[in-house]
């Protein structure tokens, strides 16, 4: 399967703990693209990211949450003290150096926050 | 206003109905448009790329765009049950490095 890649599709957390989700991207695409899905609402961007280069992280809150897609691995999103309202569903999605401008996604990584 | 507004749905037709999902943006920056199909706990699935004003067709899924209009649609023809889904509109300024912005998304349901 040479899709988009996540993990874990299913992580729970208690209030306080660390999340760490990682995504691999399609074979040959350079750029990862990070998502929240809550219930009933649609896609909201987080964060763009380059190989050791954050594109645009306008849609990321300003605490708590950071990005990384090194030379090496995975893309890893990272939530420092979860807090309830974390509990969503965090979609990867990743583009190739040209046609950026259509994204493929992950199945998805669902953060429940007890 | 947002960025990207799109009928709320649900919508709930017979099977073999056509069904029009329409969305409509606010900022005339926007050059390429998307439309995701998203099945309940998957990711998003890409259904149809377009950046040019007017019709694009591909089996029973047309997308059309009017960009004077701002606006976009998604026809499908002779839908079935497994077109169950959200659909969701996206675009992208269309500059170098850009992210998609997404709609909220239309919760479709065929009935058999």
């Amino acid at each position: 399967n040479a899709g988009v890649m996540q993990n874990p599709r299913h992580l729970v957390r208690r209030r306080g703990q660390e999340a760490r989700l990682r995504c691999s991207p399609m074979k040959g695409h350079s750029h990862v693209y990070w998502y929240r899905q809550l219930p009933e609402e649609g896609l909201k961007f987080m964060v763009y990211l380059q190989k050791e280069n954050i594109i645009d992280e306008s849609g990321m809150p300003k605490e708590r949450f950071s990005a990384e897609f090194p030379k090496e691995g995975p893309s890893i999103l990272r939530i420092q003290q979860v807090v309830r309202g974390d509990s969503a569903a965090y979609f990867c999605a990743s583009s190739p150096p040209t046609g950026r401008n259509t994204i493929y996604f992950g199945e998805g990584s669902w953060l429940t926050v007890v | 206003q947002k960025e990207v507004e799109q009928d709320p749905g649900p919508l709930s037709v017979p099977e073999g109905a056509i069904v029009s999902l329409n969305c409509t943006y606010s900022n005339s920056a926007f050059q390429y448009f998307m439309w995701y199909r998203q099945y309940s706990r998957k990711g998003p699935e890409l259904l149809m790329y377009t950046y040019s004003s007017g019709n694009k067709e591909d089996g029973r899924f047309t997308a059309q765009v009017d960009k004077s209009s701002k606006y976009i649609s998604l026809f499908i023809r002779d839908s079935q049950p497994s077109d169950s889904a959200t659909y969701l509109c996206a675009m992208v300024h269309g500059t170098s490095y850009d992210k998609v912005i997404f709609g909220p998304g239309t919760s479709l349901s065929v009935i058999p």
